[in-house]
């Protein structure tokens, strides 16, 4: 089955810097790569996606890349605000009959200290 | 407004009861999830259905069931809850269209414990 790593676990970084999490991946078949911000005590949500056919994508301060010969995709977060603090999952996803197999990483907490 | 909920939020109870975690969706998705996530943060997926009266085991064993009676409502019941069934409990629904990948969209969780 899919294996998603993700790291670091743990990330802290000063506000105005950028943050780099990075995810790696197993199974050639998953075309779609999810991340989800989850806050403290409230539910995860998607902020951006990137499928198998696309190298890059951004959405104002994030930014995601997908290598895929190399299965790894990375979020960029670009000049960090203290509302950036969170847990990041990243994903990879893909079609199992009718199903739509995802396998989260391990989530990455990160601080952005003011 | 288009949303998926769960109740209750919070649940304490003791050893032996039995429960169900309710989980309504009007997002008119088709796919619906359970996922048990921990403190410290791991998504692990217990349940998932494709559709009315389909249901199916994640990739994590848990002693819980589900059921798909309708195609909004997705309910999780532990039959006689133990410690080991702390944890809180995310359901999440899709809406993809064959052969079209989409985004999860996820309750505020469920926060079980288990005295």
């Amino acid at each position: 089955g899919e294996n998603v790593e993700q790291h670091p676990s743990t990330l802290s970084v000063q506000e105005g810097d950028s943050a780099v999490i990075k995810c790696t991946y197993s199974d050639s078949a998953s075309n779609y790569f999810p991340w989800y911000k989850q806050e403290l005590g409230k539910r995860p949500q998607l902020i951006i996606d990137i499928r198998s056919n696309v190298g890059e994508k951004k959405d104002q301060r994030i930014a995601v890349t997908l290598n895929k010969t190399a299965k790894h995709f990375s979020l960029h977060i670009t000049e960090t605000q203290p509302e950036d603090s969170a847990v990041y999952f990243c994903a990879a996803s893909k079609r199992s009959g009718g199903y739509q197999k995802v396998t989260f990483g391990i989530g990455t907490k990160l601080q952005v200290i003011p | 407004e288009a949303d998926i909920y769960q109740t209750p939020r919070y649940l304490v109870i003791g050893t032996g009861k039995k429960i169900t975690l309710e989980c309504s969706q009007t997002m008119g998705h088709d796919k619906m999830y359970w996922y048990q996530q921990d403190p410290g943060m791991e998504l692990h997926l217990i349940h998932y259905s494709y559709g009315v009266n389909s249901t199916e085991k994640g990739d994590l064993s848990s002693e819980s069931t589900v059921s798909r009676i309708r195609t909004e409502h997705f309910p999780l019941t532990l039959e006689s809850a133990r410690p080991s069934h702390t944890s809180q409990y995310l359901c999440a629904s899709s809406g993809g269209k064959t052969g079209v990948d989409g985004e999860l969209f996820f309750g505020e969780g469920s926060r079980l414990t288990v005295l």
